[in-house]
């Protein structure tokens, strides 16, 4: 069973615009990361985020983690259409487990 | 490029065949994880070695097998196919044994059973 969780589905923006994604969880973490994947390729490692964290940033990128919650979200500022990808949270203590991502589409 | 090599890119095979895929870590790495990836299970972990033993075991069926050679790269073999083992097979290495290290990822091998 898939551990995490994202949300929506699928998104659609223009160039410019922000994106946001979010990912629940059901298990305590110790840990959380987001994986870019763009078509049929492998994924790419973007950022991970330990669960004394709240915020952590990376370039465009800013991942929050809300562990009452058990949610994160990670947000993409300024998207271009290279940002088109589908994006995966990824958590677990012994293994990994993705859950089954979000589809965004940013048009120019 | 992750430095992950993975071939073959593509392959396409009948009901009831044994398929070997093979996978070279970067350079260094001594950890390998295999993934699966289809439409309707998603991405699911298979199994990982680290430095030649088996490390942890994930969805992996029993018809499936997997190895970590002393030169480090890994191979997994897929008997009896079954339509439904369709999918990308993706292998990740990385430095250490734990898994929250971050994973490079090969580019996969994309296996069609007819």
């Amino acid at each position: 069973s898939q551990q995490g969780e994202e949300d929506p589905q699928a998104l659609s923006i223009q160039e410019g615009e922000n994106a946001t994604m979010n990912c629940s969880y059901k298990t305590s973490i110790n840990n959380l990361q987001w994986y870019r994947q763009n078509s049929g390729r492998g994924l790419v490692h973007l950022i991970l985020i330990r669960s004394n964290e709240r915020e952590k940033h990376s370039g465009r990128l800013r991942v929050t983690l809300d562990t009452s919650k058990k949610s994160s979200s990670l947000l993409i500022t300024a998207s271009r259409a290279a940002d088109t990808a589908s994006y995966f949270c990824a958590t677990g203590y012994s293994t990994l487990t993705f859950g089954k991502g979000t589809m965004l589409l940013v048009s120019p | 490029d992750s430095g992950v090599t993975q071939t073959p890119k593509h392959l396409i095979t009948a009901t009831g065949q044994r398929v070997t895929l093979r996978c070279s870590p970067r350079s260094g790495d001594l950890s390998v994880y295999w993934y699966q990836q289809s439409l309707d299970q998603g991405l699911q972990f298979l199994i990982q070695y680290y430095n030649g033993e088996e490390r942890a075991k994930g969805n992996i069926l029993e018809r499936f097998s997997a190895q970590q050679f002393p030169d480090l790269h890994s191979e997994l073999n897929l008997s009896s196919l079954e339509l439904g083992d369709s999918a990308l097979y993706f292998c990740a290495s990385s430095s250490q044994a734990d898994p929250y290290n971050e994973q490079f990822f090969g580019p996969g091998t994309r296996l069609t059973v007819l």
